[in-house]
């Protein structure tokens, strides 16, 4: 069966410092992977997705960067947090543009 | 736009009973899939129902069903004999064909009361 992982779990960072969040899958190749973001209280925003290796597309322009460097792997990242970065992330894959699974998330606080 | 909107943001049920979430969407799409997932406290997105919107027959899964009526653009999630466990977040979600995203709506706030 598949698994998705997500870490780390909880990150607190300061203004200005880098962030590195990773998502990977188990039991499955070749998975669409997205990134996305959920304010407290509020719906989803896509931030990025993947279909294959170094292939990201970008919903939202701002100062996070996604990067694929393995099949399974799916890596959030930015050079210098904002204070609006802080948020919940998830990290989702599907099939065959079929079902789409949810990681357990990552809770960033960035102060 | 393709949208999805979920017009209930809260709904309260007594527990053992019977609730309905309300979803409507906006496609001029024929075959598309159609999603209700549930994010408890905890957070994590968890799939409850899927619906293929060529299949007539209505999804089931335990005390979870939807009512989908696809000239209306309706996708209802029904759930039954209601748990303290069911409290969540409910969001509907499309995936037109031929793309890779999925539309989710706002969320409806269920509330699960003993």
């Amino acid at each position: 069966s598949q698994t998705i992982h997500q870490w780390p779990a909880t990150l607190v960072q300061p203004v200005g410092s880098p962030l590195s969040l990773e998502c990977t899958v188990e039991g499955t190749s070749n998975p669409n992977l997205y990134w996305y973001r959920q304010a407290a209280g509020r719906g989803l925003q896509l931030l990025f997705y993947s279909v294959g290796i170094g292939q990201i597309s970008s919903e939202v322009p701002q100062n996070l960067s996604a990067s694929r460097p393995q099949d399974r792997q799916f890596i959030l990242s930015s050079k210098k947090l904002l204070l609006s970065d802080s948020g919940f992330y998830l990290c989702a894959w599907s099939y065959s543009q079929e079902t789409q699974y949810f990681g357990p998330g990552t809770r960033l606080l960035v102060l | 736009a393709q949208t999805v909107t979920q017009s209930q943001p809260e709904m309260s049920v007594q527990e053992a009973e019977t609730v309905t979430l309300s979803c409507t969407y906006d496609t001029s799409e024929s075959d598309y899939y159609l999603f209700w997932y549930k994010q408890p406290p905890s957070r994590q997105m968890i799939l409850v129902i899927r619906q293929e919107a060529y299949k007539q027959q209505n999804a089931t899964e335990n005390r979870f069903s939807v009512n989908f009526q696809k000239a209306a653009k309706s996708f209802s999630l029904k759930i039954s004999d209601s748990q303290l466990g069911d409290a969540a977040m409910y969001f509907c979600a499309y995936k037109p064909p031929g793309t890779y995203k999925y539309i989710f709506g706002t969320g409806t706030r269920l509330k699960v009361l003993a």
